[in-house]
């Protein structure tokens, strides 16, 4: 069982480009969420799904762009990333409505 | 307004004594709570969580942790420490209210010495 898995683990990207972080889960949660984890700030909620078809911003949404078109996915998207955007990124999913969250391992990005 | 505080950013331990991390949360109704761990270049594990049941609450790795609603206080500790316990440790509050919002401490480092 594979639980939460993120795709790239690492990514260097230059100021003005866009990319796409992937992350997909095998265990049917109708919940996925984005994080962001900076230095002394904990994590912080980007964006979230609570199931195909619906999307929602966290608390820090701008220059990020999210949809669910399936259970599974939720990409996020950077559109013209800044270097204020480098961070190592945590997708994280949840069973139910009083379940944990399940975290996958990062992407750690650089934005020069 | 919810929020959570991690007391100390650093706690230093040497190996076989107790340790104590120590968050303390606001919430405005009942909330779950969480202790997850993150070791270097890792994602979050989950160690425990109440969700209204007993107060005490037992998790992975011998950790544990109390909730006491009048000290609005869920601290996590452990008997005695093993080198591996070396991570990050977050507290973490989803208050019952809130819909989708986990509100996340912003963390302690755990040392543990030789």
């Amino acid at each position: 069982n594979a639980g939460v898995t993120q795709t790239p683990k690492f990514q260097v990207l230059k100021t003005g480009q866009s990319m796409t972080l992937q992350c997909a889960q095998d265990m049917n949660h109708e919940y996925m969420s984005w994080y962001r984890q900076d230095p002394g700030m904990g994590l912080r909620l980007i964006h979230y799904s609570v199931g195909a078809g619906i999307t929602d911003q966290g608390e820090v949404p701008n220059g990020y762009n999210v949809s669910r078109s399936t259970t599974e996915d939720f990409p996020l998207r950077l559109l013209s990333a800044a270097p204020s955007q480098t961070s190592v990124y945590f997708c994280a999913s949840r069973a139910g409505y009083t379940g944990e969250l399940f975290f996958g391992e990062g992407s750690r990005l650089t934005v020069l | 307004a919810q929020s959570v505080t991690q007391l100390d950013s650093h706690v230093s331990v040497s190996e076989g004594t107790p340790v104590l991390l120590r968050c303390n949360y606001s919430s405005s109704y009942s909330p779950s709570l969480f202790w997850y761990v993150q070791h270097p270049n890792k994602g979050l594990q989950l160690l425990l969580k109440y969700t209204s049941a007993a107060t005490l609450v037992k998790g992975i790795n011998g950790f544990e942790a109390e909730f006491k609603k009048s000290e609005t206080s869920f601290h996590l500790t452990k008997p005695s420490a093993h080198m591996s316990d070396a991570a990050e440790y977050f507290c973490v509050v989803k208050p019952f209210n809130t819909g989708n919002q986990f509100y996340f401490g912003t963390g302690t480092s755990l040392t543990v010495i030789p």
